[in-house]
């Protein structure tokens, strides 16, 4: 079954304090992984797209790297502004159908910064 | 608008009504998406519209769920009979194509008494 695990579930870093937050994935076919940022009461904001093993992006304090089985969500030096729930969800079109729309998504994690 | 929208933002109806939420995706997105996300849970696929055929329904827990999307624009997701387990934030996305990012909405937030 496809699945997508992130961890930890929250974290609480002090300003300034970099850390990983971590995407693990079980899916067939991965055809991307999405990083988003979710604010309290909104929809989710898009961050990022990763299509290939040892792929990197990066945005402002943000960088998303991929790994055949994971991807890793860098914050260097945060600030209390990049408190959110971080989600990634895996595009698990099968065997090249285009007839699925579904993102598998993780849990997510919640991130506090303080300042 | 530039975005997804989504009406109404709110929305309590009695255990028993029929709802109708409504998606306006950004203009010239071929895909349209709708999500549901529960207290704590993470986000559950619904149903994936391609223009206006429906190819994935298969998030769909019920067939008190339903949705339609035409003109390839606006999109409704209607829950007949709802139960208070209906309760979530339903949102909806667009994508320009299939394979690409999507854009969220900011949620249509239901609660069933």
């Amino acid at each position: 079954e496809d699945q997508v695990t992130q961890s930890p579930e929250a974290l609480r870093l002090q300003e300034g304090e970099s850390s990983s937050l971590n995407c693990s994935y079980t899916v067939s076919g991965l055809r991307g992984l999405f990083w988003y940022r979710q604010d309290p009461g909104k929809g989710p904001e898009f961050l990022f797209t990763l299509y290939s093993a040892g792929e990197e992006k990066e945005k402002e304090r943000l960088k998303a790297t991929l790994t055949k089985k994971e991807s890793f969500l860098h914050i260097t030096a945060p600030k209390p502004e990049d408190s959110a729930t971080y989600l990634c969800a895996a595009d698990t079109t099968l065997h090249g159908s285009s007839n699925t729309g579904k993102l598998i998504f993780g849990q997510g994690t919640t991130l506090q910064v303080k300042p | 608008g530039a975005g997804v929208s989504q009406s109404p933002s709110n929305k309590v109806t009695e255990k028993g009504k029929d709802v109708e939420l409504r998606c306006d995706p950004i203009s010239g997105h071929t895909a349209l998406y709708w999500y549901r996300q529960s207290l704590g849970q993470g986000l559950e696929f619904l149903i994936y519209f391609q223009g206006n055929s429906a190819p994935d329904k298969s998030g769909l827990p019920s067939d008190r769920f339903s949705a339609e999307r035409t003109g390839g624009s606006v999109s409704t997701l209607t829950i007949q009979r709802t139960q208070q387990e209906d309760s979530a934030v339903y949102l909806c996305a667009s994508s320009r194509r299939r394979d690409t990012e999507a854009f969220f909405g900011q949620g249509t937030r239901l609660t069933v008494v």
